[in-house]
């Protein structure tokens, strides 16, 4: 059974600072790894799918990056913004599924 | 840009009563989705649809769950006879295809049975 952890569970950084957010799971036959933001009492918002071919995307300030070996990847947020703070999840496909970690809430202060 | 709809956003209801969640999946998406998170805790799978029935299904969604999709647009969750500890934000998703392409999610519905 697939289990994804994220680390750290928060982060609390200063504007302006580069940041890494990690995630990490069991079972390394995966096709994609996504990476979501949550609002407070939101939804989810996709930010990156990563395809397991790839083992870096990149959107604007944000770039993930995939290590299927390792059952690894990282969120890195460059140059943070009080906008960023939410938290993050990560998720890994089953055969029609998407396991979720805990998430890494994040709290960038001006 | 296409997105993920979900009625109501909220909804309270007495235990024991029938509640029925609804969403509108992207229009051209093949496969749809419930995800619940209870407060404080992970997104947790729930069932997957796909050519009118049943895919996948977590240990969660038990006899007192549904699903259905009643027409072309819409898909709907069933939760028969409500308890307490079904509280929690309900999420939609929709995919184009099963587990490769990006999996989006709706504003999420939320439960609250008292």
């Amino acid at each position: 059974k697939q289990e994804v952890t994220q680390i750290p569970a928060a982060l609390s950084v200063p504007e302006g600072e580069n940041l890494v957010l990690n995630c990490s799971f069991t079972d390394s036959a995966i096709y994609n790894l996504q990476w979501f933001r949550q609002d407070p009492g939101k939804g989810l918002t996709s930010l990156l799918l990563i395809q397991s071919s790839q083992r870096e995307q990149t959107s604007g300030r944000l770039n993930a990056s995939l290590d299927k070996s390792s059952g690894r990847s990282t969120l890195y947020i460059a140059a943070s913004q009080p906008g960023d703070s939410a938290t993050y999840l990560c998720a890994v496909p089953g055969y029609s599924t998407l396991t979720f970690g805990k998430g890494t809430m994040l709290l960038v202060s001006p | 840009e296409p997105e993920v709809t979900q009625t109501p956003s909220h909804q309270v209801t007495q235990m024991g009563q029938e509640v029925i969640l609804r969403c509108v999946p992207i229009s051209n998406h093949l496969y749809f989705y419930w995800y619940r998170q209870i407060l404080g805790q992970k997104v947790e799978f729930l069932v997957s649809f796909y050519n009118n029935e049943i895919s996948e299904k977590s240990e969660i969604f038990d006899d007192q769950f549904s699903v259905e999709r009643p027409d072309g647009s819409n898909f709907t969750l069933k939760i028969r006879s409500t308890k307490l500890e079904d509280s929690a934000m309900y999420f939609c998703a929709s995919s184009g295809d099963r587990g490769l392409p990006e999996a989006f999610f709706g504003q999420g519905t939320r439960l609250t049975v008292v």
